[in-house]
């Protein structure tokens, strides 16, 4: 069945950055964006950008614009998420999903959570 | 950037009710790509509807979404205990994506 298997909880200090994997199984890896979607505690959904494994085009959240890397490596159907220079506001439960061909995400990850603290 | 406001930000309803959940958008939302997801207390998010009005595979008939431009909704017809969880909506029209702040439906 189609999956995406996140990467486990990491702690990390003010400042370091932070590195996620979501490993893709049962289906093409290249065929299907992945995104990238966080929530902090207690709020809502942000959505923080995507990638095409196929050509490896991006696209990325305004405000995390120069801090946020996404990557994919399609040997091992591993799509990767970079965030940089962290603050504790970027706290949170981090998401890949597996994208339709129009944008909505149909599969999710099961999260890994980020926590920032001193 | 499209801006997605939901209301009301809590509902109170009991099971066998009707839910009608808004989602406006600050602009039109191109070709009607607006998607609502249902989250319950730690698990990722699930695909209900997209495309404003189709089902995704395996959602219950009760769920239904409308609209179109700047206006949506999600009706749920008879509610089950099982569908008491945060509902967001998402625009995938245009970037950047965006989702709205979440309506929270609640057991009353």
């Amino acid at each position: 069945q189609v999956q995406l298997v996140q990467s486990g909880a990491e702690v990390k200090k003010p400042g370091a950055s932070v590195k996620v994997s979501c490993k893709a199984s049962g289906y093409t890896f290249t065929t299907y964006a992945i995104s990238w979607v966080r929530q902090a505690p207690g709020q809502g959904l942000e959505w923080m950008g995507w990638i095409t494994p196929y050509n490896g085009n991006t696209d990325y959240a305004q405000k995390l614009q120069g801090r946020v890397t996404v990557t994919t490596d399609t040997s091992t159907s591993t799509a990767y998420m970079e965030l940089r220079s962290l603050r504790s506001d970027d706290t949170a439960v981090y998401y890949c999903a597996r994208e339709s061909y129009t944008g909505y995400s149909i599969i999710w990850g099961q999260g890994t959570l980020v926590t920032v603290s001193s | 950037e499209i801006v997605l406001t939901q209301s009301p930000g809590t509902l109170s309803l009991s099971p066998g009710d009707r839910a009608t959940l808004s989602c406006r958008a600050s602009q039109s939302v191109s070709s009607s790509y607006l998607a609502w997801y249902q989250q319950k207390p730690g698990q990722a998010p699930r695909l209900l509807i997209y495309g404003a009005s189709s089902r995704a595979t395996g959602i219950p008939d009760r769920f239904s979404g409308s609209g179109s431009g700047t206006d949506f909704t999600l009706t749920i017809s008879r509610l089950e205990p099982e569908d008491f969880a945060v509902y967001y909506c998402q625009q995938y029209g245009g970037s950047p994506y965006s989702f709205g702040q979440g309506t929270k439906l609640e057991i009353k």
